[in-house]
């Protein structure tokens, strides 16, 4: 079936240090890929999405790029503020209907 | 406007009890997803439906778990004879028309807690 990998969390690091989270995915067919951030108290929310290879999901000064020859789904950002303090999430839908199959979560933690 | 609302937030039952979570989702979504997620885990689907019917309840681990949308709207995830695997956050989530094209926007969860 259908499945996404992400590298474990926490990740921590200063104010205006490059983040990159590593996103990896098993599919049947052509998936659409997305990234959702959960910020502390709030729901999950929709950060980037890509539909088709080589295509670059940008948002908030976040970037991911569609790899089909490597199943990947990175999502980088040059200069990471502590309001970007969350949980990412890499998902993808294989599905006519667009239910989601999300991997584990990675918790980003930015300090001052 | 209105986001997707979740009523209750938070739930305790005991084990055995039966629990109704209610979802509202933005006016005008036809699609509207049920996830659940446990506790350092990513969202797992649960349910989908297009309007009143459920296109897709392939992801509902058991027939403990029911769901309904009768007119359309509204809809309530309902769980008989609660365990505690049950215990997790079930996240609603509409879009406009379903498929990979329409953005899912989910609501802020009810927390399930079975003792």
């Amino acid at each position: 079936g259908d499945s996404v990998t992400q590298m474990e969390g926490p990740v921590t690091l200063s104010e205006e240090a490059f983040l990159t989270i590593n996103c990896t995915y098993t599919a049947t067919g052509y998936p659409s890929l997305f990234w959702y951030v959960q910020y502390p108290g709030e729901g999950l929310q929709l950060l980037l999405k890509a539909t088709k290879a080589d295509d670059k999901g940008s948002n908030k000064g976040f970037e991911a790029t569609y790899r089909k020859e490597t199943t990947s789904f990175h999502l980088e950002k040059g200069s990471v503020q502590v309001s970007d303090s969350a949980v990412y999430f890499c998902a993808l839908t294989t599905d006519s209907w667009g239910k989601l199959q999300f991997g584990a979560g990675t918790q980003v933690v930015v300090t001052p | 406007g209105a986001g997707v609302s979740q009523t209750p937030s938070n739930k305790v039952t005991e084990k055995g009890k039966y629990v109704e979570l209610r979802c509202d989702p933005i006016s005008g979504h036809t699609a509207l997803y049920w996830y659940r997620q446990s506790l350092g885990q990513g969202p797992e689907f649960l349910i989908y439906f297009q309007g009143t019917g459920a296109a897709d309840d392939s992801g509902l681990p058991n027939d403990r778990f029911f769901a309904v949308r009768p007119e359309g709207s509204v809809s309530t995830l309902k769980i008989q004879r609660t365990e505690r695997g049950d215990s997790a956050v079930y996240l609603c989530a509409s879009s406009l028309g379903g498929g990979s094209s329409n953005e899912q926007f989910f609501g802020p969860g009810t927390r399930l807690t079975v003792l």
